[in-house]
């Protein structure tokens, strides 16, 4: 496609189960960056790859959370044990090379119960 | 460390109002500059960029200057229209760093 994918679009999970979202970056992208979007808040930043490693884990708010990328192409944030804060639009975004502009996707909105 | 601050909102105005939307920046290295804008249901799309010290970044009429001076990147635009609507989000990059770091985001709604 021409754009950055993310799926699913929404997700509603109850507290404790696991969630995996997908994001499929524009095909040339080496840069992927995940962030979180709190209701009324800024862009939080998760974890930047470059090609399929991860040079800046930094912002994984704990080990609940993982991400994973295949080459240079699908990446999956994995939350594991779901809590209420967790709940959040989720945004993947990439670039062709680090520090050139960011082309995001929609997000996938995750509500935890 | 690196980050951006950005004028609180949401901001209302009427149409062909002058726009202004404050952001300022701190930074390692030289950092470039960027607005995104997210339109109502639809992701973050960049608006324009600066990436040196006195750039001009322009598009859609929107304008931003690069002022390493005062350390902003302020918005404008002269007159803006009901479909100019949407969150403005500040941003910047270092050649240091493998981040983008992002403002609050400012929120617009511009009525007839």
């Amino acid at each position: 496609g021409a754009g950055v994918s993310q799926s699913p679009s929404n997700k509603v999970t109850e507290k404790g189960k696991d969630v995996e979202l997908r994001c499929d970056p524009i095909s040339g992208h080496t840069a992927l960056y995940w962030y979180r979007q709190r209701l009324g808040q800024g862009l939080e930043f998760l974890i930047y790859f470059q090609g399929n490693s991860a040079p800046d884990k930094s912002g994984l708010p704990s080990d609940r959370f993982s991400a994973e990328r295949t080459g240079e192409s699908v990446s999956t944030l994995t939350i594991q044990r779901t809590q209420q804060e967790d709940s959040a639009v989720y945004l993947c975004a990439s670039s062709l090379v680090a520090e050139s502009p960011l082309h995001f996707g929609n997000g996938t909105r995750l509500t935890v119960t | 460390g690196n980050s951006v601050t950005q004028m609180e909102g949401p901001v209302t105005l009427s149409e062909e109002a002058f726009l202004t939307i404050n952001c300022t920046y701190t930074a390692t290295g030289y950092p470039s500059l960027f607005w995104y804008v997210q339109y109502p249901g639809e992701g973050l799309q960049l608006l324009l960029k600066a990436t040196k010290a006195d750039d001009k970044g322009s598009n859609k009429g929107f304008e931003a200057t690069y002022r390493k001076e005062t350390t902003s990147f302020h918005l404008e635009k002269g007159s803006v229209q009901v479909s100019d609507s949407a969150v403005y989000f500040c941003a910047l990059s270092t050649n240091t760093g493998n981040q983008f770091y992002f403002g609050t985001g400012t929120s617009l709604t511009v009525i007839p």
